[in-house]
């Protein structure tokens, strides 16, 4: 069976500090990955995605990146964290296919102090 | 940019209650999920709906896409207190890469005992 892990589970970090979140996937190859973020228990918005080791697609500017070394790993990164970085972090994945279901980790609760 | 506009945002009703909750966008989804989540945790598929107009039932919710595949709605009878949560919808882009699912903000819904 498939499982995905992401860490670390909490985190809270200076401004002006670097980051590194990690997710992991097992049981499935070449999956689609995602980064999300979720402010205040609410909407999800897309941060990152990727289809493919080294190819990553970013949706909104701003202060992180990510990276994809292996096929089910990703890192969302920062050099730099502001305050407006706070939040509800997730990985997800899904199947290269139309219709598939995202599958999310655990979560990353990020607090920018 | 794919907007999903989610309606009520804030949900709180007794427990036996019915309640229905919305999904509309002006753009057209190659298909639409939707998702339940628990706090600190990722959230979790409970339909995918693909056909326009179609209806899924899944015990007492129900789900309906619209004819035109721009709009949903979840319907849940006798609601119980274990159907709290907060509500997602997310659609798959229509055309080109279906790679990306933008979600709505969500409904947040608490059943009182």
């Amino acid at each position: 069976s498939q499982t995905i892990h992401q860490w670390p589970a909490t985190l809270v970090q200076p401004v002006g500090s670097p980051l590194s979140l990690e997710c992991t996937v097992e049981g499935t190859s070449n999956p689609n990955l995602y980064w999300y973020r979720q402010a205040a228990g609410r909407g999800l918005q897309l941060l990152f995605y990727s289809v493919g080791i080294g190819q990553i697609s970013s949706e909104v500017p701003q202060n992180l990146s990510a990276s994809r070394p292996q096929d089910r790993q990703f890192i969302l990164s920062s050099k730099k964290l502001l305050l407006s970085d706070s939040g509800f972090y997730l990985c997800a994945w899904r199947y290269g296919r139309l219709f598939g279901e995202l599958f999310f980790g655990e979560g990353s609760r990020l607090t920018v102090l | 940019t794919q907007l999903l506009e989610q309606s009520p945002q804030f949900l709180s009703i007794q427990e036996g209650e019915n309640l229905t909750v919305y999904c509309n966008s002006s753009s057209v989804f190659s298909s639409l999920q939707w998702y339940r989540q628990e706090p600190g945790e990722g959230p979790v598929l409970l339909v995918t709906v693909v056909t326009g107009g179609e209806v899924k039932k899944l015990k007492r919710l129900t789900f309906q896409f619209g004819d035109a595949r721009k709009d949903s709605s979840l319907h849940i009878t006798a609601a119980q207190p274990g159907d709290t949560g907060l509500y997602l919808c997310a659609g798959a882009s229509s055309g080109g890469s279906n790679y990306k699912l933008t979600f709505g903000k969500g409904t947040l819904l608490t059943v009182n005992p």
